[in-house]
């Protein structure tokens, strides 16, 4: 069974640096062709793709939001990390990662809340 | 950034057939891509349901009923949710999304079984 669970910080203050782990299990990371992205979802409102990665280390990122962003991964971990820098209250979400290609699995989610 | 757009909302009743579309902007060809679909459900992710690109091109979710099916329509550049049989329980938000370079979401209809 493929399951993917997100972690990180509950409340950030604006400025800081955001940094969001993805543990994945029923898969591994240097499947090939396979990956981990990472969705966000400010509450009440719709999906916004941040980044993803795949076995061979191919990343991308959301044009919109490239600078604040990093991911990596750790294969022998299985885990996927995101940094967002700078963050602001309206980078307030629930942040989801997700196996790709496809997004399915999903994980539950976690909401970072940003306020001083 | 290409933008999907999806209607805000949407209504059938049950046992009727809803038609959920996602229409691609002008200078995304609908044919060329592979159309998301996916459900989410009040406190929960959303999940995968299937993907379309042709007739025979397309692949459907673990689990998911054959009464979720996408197609397109090329004259509207509009990709196709079509859900028969509703049930009460098909009442969420869906999403669309392709992957032309890099992932666009659809700004999401509400599905409301009346």
């Amino acid at each position: 069974q493929v399951t993917l669970k997100e972690s990180g910080p509950v409340l950030v203050k604006p400025t800081e640096t955001l940094t969001l782990t993805c543990t994945v299990s029923g898969f591994s990371l240097s499947n090939a062709r396979m990956g981990v992205s990472w969705i966000r979802q400010p509450p009440g409102k719709a999906l916004e793709w941040l980044a993803h990665i795949f076995s061979n280390d191919e990343k991308s990122y959301s044009t919109s939001l490239k600078s604040r962003l990093t991911i990596s991964k750790d294969t022998s971990k299985s885990q996927v990390v995101l940094t967002m820098t700078n963050m602001d209250p309206v980078d307030t979400a629930t942040y989801y990662c997700a196996r790709i290609p496809g997004f399915d699995p999903w994980g539950q989610g976690t909401l970072v809340t940003v306020s001083s | 950034q290409p933008v999907l757009t999806q209607p805000p909302s949407s209504s059938a009743s049950p046992g009727e057939s809803a038609r959920l579309t996602c229409t691609l902007p002008s200078d995304i060809n609908v044919g060329s891509y592979n159309i998301y679909w996916y459900q989410q459900k009040p406190g929960s992710p959303p999940r995968y349901l299937l993907y379309y690109y042709s007739d025979s091109d397309k692949g459907q979710g673990s689990g998911v009923p054959s009464r979720f099916s996408g197609s397109k329509d090329a004259s509207a550049n509009t990709g196709i949710l079509l859900i028969s049989g509703l049930q009460s329980e098909d009442e969420a938000d869906y999403y669309c999304m392709i992957w032309p370079s890099n992932v666009v979401f659809g700004g999401g209809t509400k599905l409301t079984v009346l």
